[in-house]
């Protein structure tokens, strides 16, 4: 069963520090791997899309990883904002059907404290 | 910021009426997605369209019923609402062939929360 596990499930840092984000699939065959931001409220917004033969995806203070062997993702954020506060949600797309399917975890909640 | 948009934003509603979300979007995509999340849980997809006139059942098994009648509109109706049926319903569209890394970027509307009490 293709699935997409996310690590922590919810994490509090103080404002400018870093952090990261972890999340390891099962999706196969794998076609790429996406991070999404979703504010409260809101419906997804795309932050990086990796292809299993891409490393490293940088967004602005967002940066992604991918380990395909692994099957391990992970997205750091760098001097964290307010405005950061969200869920993280990692997707994990296969290649093995026409419509592309997507794979979602359930999101990291990250909050950003002044 | 992706034109999509859905209305109603937030709708409470009593057991037994007739519902439709209202899901459009202007930028031409030919495809079309519904999901369904729960507080704290991942989404899942309910319904697709390849394009007019096409309507597909996604993985998670559910009541409603969605048309494509037209490129922009895909709406989602519940005949009968439940309890069972609260959650956020959160639509989709992307267009073939645009994303070369393989499955189209899609880009959301801003959901709509349904209460049935």
């Amino acid at each position: 069963k293709n699935q997409v596990e996310q690590s922590p499930q919810s994490l509090i840092i103080l404002e400018g520090k870093n952090c990261t984000l972890q999340c390891n699939y099962t999706v196969s065959p794998f076609s790429n791997l996406r991070w999404y931001k979703q504010d409260t409220g809101r419906g997804p917004v795309s932050l990086t899309i990796m292809t299993f033969s891409e490393n490293t995806k940088s967004n602005g203070r967002y940066t992604a990883t991918l380990d395909a062997d692994t099957k391990q993702s992970s997205l750091h954020i760098t001097a964290s904002q307010l405005s950061d506060s969200a869920s993280y949600i990692c997707v994990a797309v296969d290649r093995g059907s026409t419509l592309g399917r997507l794979y979602f975890g359930r999101g990291t909640q990250l909050t950003v404290w002044p | 910021e992706a034109d999509i948009y859905q209305t109603p934003r937030y709708l409470v509603i009593g057991t037994g009426k007739k519902i439709t979300l209202e899901c459009s979007q202007t930028m031409g995509h030919d495809k079309m997605y519904w999901y369904q999340q729960d507080p704290g849980m991942e989404l899942h997809l309910i319904h697709y369209s390849y394009g007019v006139n096409s309507t597909e059942k996604g993985d998670l098994s559910s009541e409603s019923t969605v048309s494509r009648i037209r490129t922009e509109h895909f709406p989602l109706t519940l005949e009968s609402a439940r309890p069972s049926h609260t959650s956020q319903y959160l639509c989709a569209s992307s267009e073939t062939g645009k994303d070369t890394r393989g499955a189209d970027t899609q880009y959301f509307g801003p959901g709509t929360r349904l209460t049935v009490l």
